[in-house]
């Protein structure tokens, strides 16, 4: 199963939006709402940001949301602060039933 | 408040094996599937393994199918992670992870992770 596909990085400033990429296929991110969203700061285990493509756990802000069109999902932030500033990697469900997760993006804030 | 405290990580020599524990507490343990996620150093996150609340169902990532082994013990709240002929690209963190749902198994979503601990492949 190869990794989904994200930018490698992005950046913005203080209060500014970004979004996220992340492309599969129709084995996986495509196929089914299982798509998942973390955030990973250095020497951090990772944190559920959005699950089954747009639900936020409780405790996460809602400037994180998700959203999903075809075989690409997309998580965006919004008001871009200090702390958001950190590794993000998307996870979905294949048809092998198996996961998988992206290649993951480095995201600076100016 | 839910906790998991991995245990078990260590230096190992090509070919040789490990037992990775997953100490689980302030859930009900039984009602959720668990996973193991690794990432080696300087990298991204792998989906290992993960196990049905109730044992019976287990899934494996092909790098690993046949060389590891997940199983867990409800009457001790606690995940285990065999793993047999190790390789040097096995090295890295091994995180377990709560999902975050009962109808999530399988699917990468997990609400609670540990610490990590490292497994470093070695000779």
């Amino acid at each position: 199963q190869s990794a989904l596909t994200q930018p490698a990085s992005l950046s913005g400033s203080p209060g500014q939006s970004i979004t996220i990429s992340c492309t599969g296929t129709s084995s996986d991110v495509g196929g089914y709402n299982y798509v998942s969203w973390y955030q990973q700061h250095p020497g951090k285990a990772p944190k559920l940001m959005i699950y089954e493509v747009s639900n936020r756990p409780s405790g996460v802000s809602d400037r994180f949301s998700g959203s999903k069109s075809g075989n690409t999902a997309s998580l965006t932030i919004s008001g871009l602060q200090a702390e958001d500033e950190a590794d993000y990697y998307c996870g979905s469900y294949t048809s092998s039933t198996t996961g998988v997760f992206g290649t993951g993006t480095k995201v600076t804030v100016l | 408040e839910v906790q998991l405290l991995e245990s078990g990580g260590g230096l190992v020599q090509p070919g040789g094996s490990l037992r990775l524990s997953c100490a689980a507490s302030g859930f009900t343990f039984s009602t959720y599937a668990m996973s193991w996620v690794r990432q080696a150093p300087g990298k991204g996150l792998e989906w290992v393994s993960a196990i049905s609340g109730s044992g019976v169902s287990t899934y494996y990532a092909d790098s690993v199918k046949g060389r590891f082994t997940i199983s867990r013990d409800n009457s001790k709240n606690t995940l285990h992670l065999e793993m047999n002929s190790l390789r040097a690209e096995d090295t890295a963190v091994y995180y377990c992870a709560k999902a975050v749902n009962e109808r999530t198994v399988v699917a990468p979503a997990g609400d609670y992770w540990g610490q990590g601990t490292l497994v470093t492949v070695s000779s």
